[in-house]
């Protein structure tokens, strides 16, 4: 079975660029999540979609960030514009419904360091 | 603030010596996990301990939870160079948002 799939896996940019994250889930899985974690903390999440309607998004800051599941697959989480402190590992995530408060798969992550 | 606060932040054993991490959180929960981090890669789940259960077993690792002191361990049994890594407590609430909440993480060195 194929794991949750992130691509880039590492991306530079300078502050008040944009940039644009992708995330490919287990096949199957309908809960998506995208989580931020910040060198030295635990993964926080920003959010959560089922199939392709938002669950959660209460700690996204809105005024820069924008995240879509079309199709109720992929799913793309977009910075714009960025900040210094969106410095970050972009974890993508993905479960079954009936288990979203049990075993989430991780994606091996995307590292932006914003300059 | 954070819901899990793992102790210690760090820890630094000799290979075969057993290591005992920490969680402890604030609201009832229905359930909590533990997950393991290799440095550069996502999260991996490792076992999950429910409000009514008290303790867990799966291979070398141990869970246990304490509801009334809202807190849980894990202990790794003759630990090996490949459990270098960090690990997180993450908590299902009863109430509230249906999400995990994750801790900071104890960064977890076993030297050959």
């Amino acid at each position: 079975e194929a794991g949750v799939a992130q691509s880039p896996r590492y991306k530079i940019i300078e502050k008040r660029q944009s940039v644009a994250f992708w995330c490919n889930p287990i096949s199957g899985h309908a809960t998506l999540y995208w989580y931020q974690q910040i060198l030295g903390q635990g993964p926080k999440l920003l959010i959560q979609f089922q199939n392709n309607g938002v669950v959660d998004d209460s700690q996204l800051p809105k005024d820069r960030f924008s995240a879509e599941r079309l199709k109720g697959v992929d799913s793309t989480l977009k910075i714009q514009p960025a900040k210094l402190e969106d410095s970050a590992v972009y974890l993508c995530a993905s479960s079954l419904v009936l288990q979203q408060l049990e075993t989430q798969y991780f994606g091996p992550g995307t590292r932006l360091l914003v300059l | 603030s954070q819901q899990g606060e793992e102790d210690p932040q760090a820890l630094s054993i000799q290979e075969g010596e057993n290591a005992t991490m920490n969680c402890s959180y604030k609201t009832s929960i229905n359930n909590l996990q533990w997950y393991r981090q290799n440095s550069g890669r996502g999260l991996v789940h490792l076992i999950l301990i429910r409000s009514n259960e008290r303790e867990k077993h799966s291979g070398r690792l141990r869970v246990t939870l304490d509801t009334s002191k809202k807190s849980s361990s894990l202990l790794i049994t003759a630990s090996r160079a490949a459990d270098t890594a960090s690990y997180f407590c993450a908590t299902a609430l009863i109430q509230g948002a249906q999400k995990l909440v994750f801790g900071q993480g104890t960064r977890l060195t076993i030297n050959p």
